[in-house]
């Protein structure tokens, strides 16, 4: 089974610091298939980074994926309070065939 | 812009089959990979399957024995429906615009509660 194991589960900063995500892969799995998402409270989640550091359309550039397999890193420059929300991983391949990963809540 | 609207009842008595439609806007259903992903507390981010244009799908395999998918090309629709729910069951339950394994586009999300 995909495991997504993400770190820390809460981060607390200030605005205009940079926040530093990890995933952690339970498998050998493939930096195309692994993607980045932000939930706001209430709102479904928003697709961030996609195939690990490609920025899906409108993101700005603040926003940052690295990593290969098994780890993987979202990066999120000069912290904004908008920026406050939950960050998912999540990965396609491996059984299930998509798998997310548990959160980490990042308030600013 | 690609807009998905999920719709269906609220409230579903334990035992019985959850029905919920999304209706798309902005793209044709007959393109593109669409999925239903719930969420709940307890399982976090769960993701149940989706259907192809060609009508065919595909499902997690924890929730397979209980789910089918459909499309309804004329209406620009896709439905979810699921048997025999039980409490577990109760979560937000969102239908997004898949491809690649990664979703673009996502509804804004309905809660159905499983409850007599």
């Amino acid at each position: 089974e995909s495991v997504l194991t993400q770190s820390p589960g809460t981060l607390s900063l200030s605005a205009g610091e940079t926040a530093t995500l990890f995933c952690r892969a339970g498998q050998s799995v493939s930096s195309s298939n692994l993607a980045w998402y932000q939930q706001k409270p209430g709102q479904a989640p928003r697709l961030l980074i996609y195939a690990a550091s490609t920025r899906a359309t409108g993101i700005p550039d603040r926003f940052s994926g690295s990593g290969s397999g098994p780890d993987f890193t979202l990066t999120i420059g000069r912290l904004e309070p908008e920026d406050s929300a939950v960050y998912y991983c999540q990965y396609y391949g491996g059984s299930p065939p998509l798998t997310f990963g548990g959160g980490t809540k990042v308030e600013i | 812009q690609v807009q998905l609207q999920e719709s269906g009842p609220g409230l579903v008595k334990p035992s019985e089959t959850l029905s919920l439609t999304c209706t798309v806007s902005g793209a044709s259903i007959s393109s593109d990979y669409w999925s239903w992903i719930r969420q709940s507390a307890g399982r976090g981010l769960e993701w149940i399957g989706r259907i192809y244009p060609s009508g065919s799908a595909s499902f997690n395999p924890s929730l397979k024995s209980r789910v089918t998918m459909s499309v309804d090309t004329s209406k620009n629709q896709f439905s979810l429906k699921m048997s025999s729910v039980t409490a577990a069951d109760t979560a937000v339950y969102y239908c997004a615009r898949e491809g690649l394994g990664r979703f673009y586009d996502w509804g804004q999300g309905t809660l159905v509660t499983v409850s007599s």
